[in-house]
């Protein structure tokens, strides 16, 4: 079973900041099988990247994903005030067929 | 537009059963995969099972392996879970999710959940 590693777990920041949310997985896994969401508090998560990189339909060009093998990074370039939430990535695996990572909650300074 | 609609949710005593159900619309849904996730309150996400677009691929976590069935009605568009043996820390808010389905020219699987829905509530307790 993969386990995945999100770092850190809270990261406290102000709006026009950049923020970095690691994301480490307990064995290499390919990137097209890596996604991040995000999830404010009351509504369903929302997906963001897929394929460790690309950003999903609608998602603002200051999202950017990267990473390979066993560490990947999600980044918001500058923090807008609706972007204050709770990141998890994702993986797909074998058994289970997909894991999500604890989260990292970014929050207001 | 595409709409996952949720419904079953609710109090259960421990040891009772539950059957979710999820309504799609906005989208061929015979063409795509659909899974539940849940998560409990306060807590990070758990996916709990996996049906392919045929309804012939079924997979589930190790948790709720042996007491959730998920199924799904093509004709009906709504996918299901039948939630038996319900213990306490089966409490969650529960989403159906749809995989994004989405292949590369290579061939190579993207997989990732471009759309969910509002969840349904299951409160396990006495």
């Amino acid at each position: 079973e993969t386990v995945l590693t999100q770092s850190p777990g809270t990261l406290s920041l102000s709006s026009g900041e950049r923020a970095t949310l690691s994301c480490r997985t307990s064995q290499s896994i390919s990137t097209n099988y890596l996604a991040w969401y995000q999830q404010k508090p009351g509504q369903a998560p929302r997906l963001l990247i897929y394929g460790a990189s690309t950003r999903a339909t609608g998602i603002p060009d200051r999202f950017s994903g990267s990473g390979s093998g066993t560490d990947f990074t999600l980044t918001i370039s500058r923090l807008e005030p609706e972007d204050f939430a709770v990141y998890y990535c994702q993986q797909y695996g074998n058994s289970p067929m997909f894991t999500f990572g604890p989260g990292t909650k970014v929050d207001v300074k | 537009e595409v709409q996952l609609v949720e419904s079953g949710g609710g109090l259960v005593q421990p040891g009772g059963s539950l059957r979710l159900a999820c309504a799609a619309s906005g989208f061929s849904f015979s063409s795509y995969e659909l899974n539940w996730v849940r998560q409990a309150p306060g807590k990070g996400l758990e996916w709990v099972s996996y049906i392919s677009a045929s309804g012939k691929s079924i997979y589930y976590a190790d948790s709720v392996k042996g007491r959730f069935t998920i199924s799904r009605d093509n004709a009906k568009n709504s996918v299901y879970l039948e939630m038996n043996s319900l213990r306490a820390e089966d409490t969650a808010v529960y989403y159906c999710a749809r995989d994004r389905n989405y292949y590369d020219a290579s061939g190579t699987y993207y997989p990732s959940f471009d759309y969910w829905g509002q969840g349904t509530l299951v409160t396990v307790s006495s």
